[in-house]
């Protein structure tokens, strides 16, 4: 499977603990997205990055929250000190480069569950 | 006021219907727009563009109207298979680069 791919798909926690969740994204890709969609909404963008570099941060993405891309491959979302209001899915989303809109391929997301 | 707005319905029509979704925007910056599919608990996935000229992929038509900012969905034929949540996007090109915004979502409910 080429797609994006998204590692855990289910996480349960206890509030205050910390996570990570994994993003591989299409290997030809160098354009990465993370969003977050709770339930009845759409998903809500947190962050872009192109190759390594992280260049668009949404003001949701509170000081808990740390992406890192470090080799412009895969990426990770570390959340520090979980409340229940970030349970939700946790969506990965890839696109290649080049002008004007592009399509965004999306991962399975990893739903989260803070306890 | 959200970025992008929808009717989240769910709207339940009989198989073989013509279903419209409609869709507004308030950034006039925005500059592409999309509807992406989502069935329930999956990823969204990309449905189709909309352009101004309007655009037609099969049993799906799309609309554009930048001087009203909306944006429309056609679904004729409907088939049991199209009950899904159907996403309004807008494509914003920022200073750092590519931003989809995603309205709350409309859902379709086909039904026999």
């Amino acid at each position: 499977d080429t797609g994006v791919s998204q590692d855990p798909r289910h996480k349960i926690t206890k509030r205050g603990q910390n996570v990570t969740f994994r993003c591989d994204p299409i290997s030809e890709h160098n354009r990465l997205y993370w969003y977050r969609q709770t339930l009845g909404q759409g998903p809500e963008f947190l962050t872009y990055f192109q190759n390594e570099a992280q260049l668009e941060k949404s003001r949701l993405l509170s000081d808990r929250f740390s992406a890192e891309r470090p080799k412009g491959s895969f990426s990770t979302l570390e959340i520090q000190r979980t409340e229940q209001g970030d349970s939700a899915m946790y969506l990965c989303a890839s696109s290649p480069t080049g002008q004007g809109p592009d399509t965004q391929y999306f991962g399975p997301g990893t739903r989260l569950t803070v306890l | 006021r959200k970025e992008v707005e929808q009717d989240p319905g769910p709207f339940n029509v009989p198989e073989g219907a013509t279903v419209a979704f409609n869709c507004t925007y308030s950034n006039s910056a925005s500059q592409s727009f999309f509807w992406y599919r989502q069935d329930c608990r999956k990823e969204p996935k990309l449905l189709m563009s909309v352009y101004s000229s309007g655009n037609e992929d099969g049993r799906f038509t799309a609309q554009l109207n930048r001087a009203s900012q909306y944006i429309s969905l056609l679904i004729r034929d409907s088939k049991l298979s199209d009950s899904a949540t159907y996403l309004c996007v807008a494509f914003i090109l920022t200073g750092g680069g590519n931003k989809l915004t995603f309205g709350t979502g409309t859902q379709l409910k086909v039904e026999l």
